[in-house]
């Protein structure tokens, strides 16, 4: 079956600009995580999603960043003015249920800010 | 305080075993092990979890000792394919959250 699907895999955005990360999880799969990793390092935590809300944001950076799932489906990663240390490869995960369990991580989308 | 230790690398030879031992000092009651495996470009892959004693899959197996302090990762007779990034995870099982470390980059060699 279909995995975890990210749009767009690569971005490239000026410093300032606004970017939305797109997030299509496995269908039927309650449980949304967003995570960034950086290179050299493992994926850090950002937010997670049960359903259409956000049961835990405390992974987030600061107010520019802002995640949604309005229909408890896709779900999207926004960056408002961007700065050179937001480049990461962002990565997508979802799961059939919460807790420890095995969660599906997607490709991923790197965004580089110039 | 790291949950986990693990080392930085790892070379290995085609058809060999691949052990990669994980320390985990201050593993609490609830926690599990989770072994996560990553590719260049793109995102981790869940490869075993276990509480305690040994669990085998497919892929690799996990061997807990008795006071699981620490947890060793198996993969048997290892091909090129299985160069890629291998993270040690520590976690209560109501925890949704995945810390990632640095994780071990193990390169197969031909």
């Amino acid at each position: 079956g279909a995995g975890v699907s990210q749009t767009p895999s690569n971005k490239v955005t000026e410093k300032g600009k606004y970017v939305e990360l797109r997030c299509d999880p496995i269908s039927g799969h309650t449980a949304l995580y967003w995570y960034r990793q950086s290179l050299g390092q493992g994926p850090e935590f950002l937010i997670y999603f049960q359903g259409t809300g956000a049961a835990d944001d405390s992974g987030l950076p600061n107010d520019r960043f802002f995640a949604v799932r309005p229909e408890g489906s896709v779900s999207t990663l926004k960056i408002q003015r961007t700065e050179r240390g937001d480049s990461a490869v962002y990565l997508c995960a979802s799961s059939l249920r919460d807790g420890y369990g095995e969660q599906y991580f997607g490709p991923g989308t790197r965004l580089t800010v110039t | 305080l790291a949950k986990t230790t693990q080392p930085i690398s790892m070379d290995s030879y085609e058809g060999q075993e691949v052990n990669i031992t994980c320390s985990h000092n201050n593993i609490a009651t609830n926690d599990y092990i989770t072994w996560y495996q990553q590719f260049p470009s793109q995102g981790p892959r869940f490869i075993i979890q276990g509480y305690k004693t040994k669990v085998t899959n497919e892929v690799a197996s996990l061997f807990i000792p008795a006071d699981r302090k620490s947890s060793t990762l198996s993969l048997p007779r290892v091909s090129l394919s299985d160069t890629a990034v291998y993270y040690c995870l520590v976690g209560d099982g109501n925890d949704y959250k995945l810390s990632f470390g640095a994780g071990t980059t193990v390169t197969v060699r031909a």
